[in-house]
């Protein structure tokens, strides 16, 4: 199993580009999220799912969209890129969402820089 | 806003020596989980421990939860120059559903 993978692992955007990270996972887990994480600030929840067609919005939603038509895909969506967007992205996979007591798989980062 | 907030930000010891960090949360949890993060990688799950726990171990982990001061810590034995990361802990803030809500971390570094 690759566990979750995230694509691109480097991006330079202009202010204003649209772009969409990928996050796939091949665990068949149900839940899947978006953090991103800024040096002093750790991580914060972008947006979250408890299966396909479900989403939800975290702590820090504004400017990105996020769809769960598969299981296995949860891409996030970055609508007009904005410097304060840049940023280390992560995608983490779990497969219980009761109580959430299963432990988050994460991707290895998306590095996100916007000009 | 963060559930969790772990103390110190930063800890430095010796190769062997052990490293104590603390989290301490807000609201009432269901379980609260301890991560690694080693430099420019992704995090990974340590150990779990529900709210009816009060003291969990892993290898060389030793994790406690004292539900009435909301708070925890994370005891890493004879450390070594390899445990030299970031540790964060996460909770759940007692909602079914909803997501893990991370700490910002102490930062670890174990010198040999």
């Amino acid at each position: 199993n690759a566990g979750v993978t995230q694509t691109p692992k480097f991006q330079v955007l202009k202010t204003g580009q649209s772009m969409t990270l990928q996050c796939a996972q091949d665990m068949n887990h149900e839940y899947m999220s978006w953090y991103r994480q800024d040096p002093g600030m750790g991580l914060r929840l972008i947006h979250y799912s408890v299966g396909a067609g479900i989403t939800d919005q975290g702590e820090v939603p504004n400017g990105y969209n996020v769809s769960r038509s598969t299981t296995e895909d949860f891409p996030l969506r970055l609508l007009s890129a904005a410097p304060s967007q840049t940023s280390v992205y992560f995608c983490a996979s779990s497969p219980r969402v009761v109580y959430n007591t299963g432990e988050l798989f994460f991707g290895e980062g998306s590095r996100l820089t916007v000009l | 806003s963060q559930q969790g907030e772990e103390d110190p930000q930063a800890l430095s010891i010796q190769e062997g020596e052990n490293a104590t960090m603390n989290c301490s949360y807000k609201t009432s949890i269901n379980n609260l989980q301890w991560y690694r993060q080693n430099s420019g990688r992704g995090l990974v799950h340590l150990i779990l421990i529900r709210s009816n726990e009060r003291e969990k171990h892993s290898g060389r982990l030793r994790v406690t939860l004292d539900t009435s001061k909301k708070s925890s810590s994370l005891l890493i034995t004879a450390s070594r120059a390899a445990d030299t990361a970031s540790y964060f802990c996460a909770t759940d803030a007692g909602q079914a559903g909803t997501a893990l809500i991370f700490g910002k971390g102490t930062t670890l570094s174990v010198s040999s």
